[in-house]
């Protein structure tokens, strides 16, 4: 199984500012990636599919990047409704699997 | 409008069995797979399985093989997931989701379905 592992586990990042979160494949998944971002209460939301295309509706200060093994979801101004969960989906080895998440918090 | 409607939460106790629901609805049903997610209480995402609405195929999770059963009825647009032995540990948060047309990301989610184990 293709293990993903997400850094950090919590973020704490001002509004406005930039934050990066990590995500690394235990193998190669090629460019099979994909961020969710989780609210509380909510269901997932799909942000960034084939490691860096973004999904309908999903505003531009999202990107992602990376292949292979090492994968970057960077958030360039974070607005107040960006403070959410985010898990890295990895869809390229069977089982496919999520990696763990990371909280990005206000600071 | 795509959309994926579950059905309410449940309260069982162990040993019971449970079917829950998923209907989707706005698009070919028979042309995305649907996927089950779990999320356990203030934990993560957890892959379940997809199932091809089309002709019934079915893949599972090693983790969750033979512990669960998906499946589908296309006449009404519809996927589910059930367990015939509840456990404790089968309490959480499942999810259903739509497969892409392009890869193996979800692109449309339901709401959730509780579900709840307890003797």
């Amino acid at each position: 199984e293709t293990v993903m592992t997400q850094s950090p586990a919590t973020l704490s990042v001002s509004p406005g500012e930039r934050a990066t979160l990590s995500c690394r494949a235990s193998q190669s998944v090629s460019s099979n990636l994909a961020w969710y971002q989780q609210k509380p209460g909510q269901a997932p939301r799909l942000l960034i599919y084939g490691a860096s295309a973004r999904a309908t509706g999903i505003p531009a200060r999202f990107s992602g990047s990376g292949s292979g093994t090492e994968f970057t979801l960077t958030i360039s101004s974070l607005q107040s409704e960006d403070f959410a969960v985010y898990y890295c989906q990895q869809y390229n080895n069977w089982p496919f699997t999520f990696g763990q998440g990371t909280k990005l918090e206000i600071k | 409008e795509v959309q994926l409607v579950q059905s309410g939460a449940e309260v069982k106790k162990p040993g019971e069995s449970l079917k829950i629901s998923c209907k989707g609805s706005g698009y070919s049903f028979t042309s995305y797979w649907i996927g089950w997610v779990r999320q356990m209480p203030g934990k993560g995402l957890e892959w379940m399985g997809i199932i091809n609405p089309g002709d019934s195929d079915t893949r599972y999770s090693p983790s969750f093989q033979g512990h669960v059963t998906i499946s589908a009825d296309k006449s009404i647009t519809t996927a589910s997931l059930q367990w015939s032995s509840l456990k404790a540990s089968d309490t959480a948060m499942y999810y259903c989701a739509r497969l892409s047309a392009v890869a193996g990301e979800f692109d449309y989610w339901g709401q959730g379905t509780l579900v709840t184990v307890s003797s």
